[in-house]
């Protein structure tokens, strides 16, 4: 079956550091993948999304995110996170008309 | 800018009773889904549709049914409450068969069944 996996369901992270949260993938065929964010009490928004081509991808607020056909994996990473980017992020990925979604990672940010 | 717009934020009902959640989209778009969020378990498909009057079941229908008489609105009703269904509901929608810009999301209905 489809299916994919985000390992960690809470991560803090002060701010400032560094964030990399991890997504992998199980599909017959490669996906196509998407990060999304959801702030409290709101819908989710598009951050991101790999279709085929250079395997890193670059995404708005400053996320990126990149491909490893050999890992799997999409794993979603910001150089220096901000208090606001404190939220849960959900992986996707999509294939053959069917969109399967991670169970959610969620952001705590440190002063 | 377009728009899933879920016409309630909050919902308390009881059990046993009939519950409509609305969803609607400005967007002209094809599709549209129901999800059911809940901890840990991240975003589960209820039902979706391809076009009006069109209806699939998604991984969840039991205790759910739809209805999409007109393009732009997606009801998700329940048609006799539980407290298993206290949960996030969001609505989603695409454009066609195109995933170019992936799902567009309401910002949810949260609804507690008492």
């Amino acid at each position: 079956a489809q299916s994919v996996t985000q390992p960690d369901i809470h991560i803090t992270v002060s701010e400032g550091a560094s964030l990399e949260l991890r997504c992998n993938y199980s599909y017959g065929a490669t996906p196509y993948l998407f990060w999304y964010v959801q702030s409290p009490g709101q819908g989710l928004q598009l951050l991101l999304k790999y279709f085929s081509g250079d395997t890193l991808v670059q995404g708005i607020k400053g996320f990126e995110a990149e491909f490893k056909r050999s890992q799997s994996s999409f794993n979603l990473r910001k150089p220096s996170v901000h208090w606001s980017d404190a939220a849960e992020y959900f992986c996707a990925g999509y294939n053959n008309n069917d969109m399967r979604f991670g169970a959610g990672t969620r952001l705590t940010v440190k002063p | 800018d377009v728009k899933v717009t879920q016409s309630s934020r909050y919902l308390v009902k009881r059990t046993g009773e009939k519950v409509f959640l609305e969803c609607v989209q400005d967007m002209d778009h094809e599709n549209m889904f129901w999800y059911r969020q809940d901890p840990g378990l991240g975003l589960r498909l209820i039902y979706f549709s391809y076009d009006v009057k069109m209806k699939e079941k998604g991984d969840i229908p039991e205790g759910y049914s739809v209805s999409r008489e007109k393009k732009e609105r997606f009801s998700l009703i329940l048609e006799s409450a539980s407290t298993n269904q206290t949960s996030m509901y969001l609505c989603a929608s695409r454009i066609g068969v195109g995933i170019w810009y992936g799902y567009t999301f309401g910002s949810g209905t949260r609804l507690t069944v008492v």
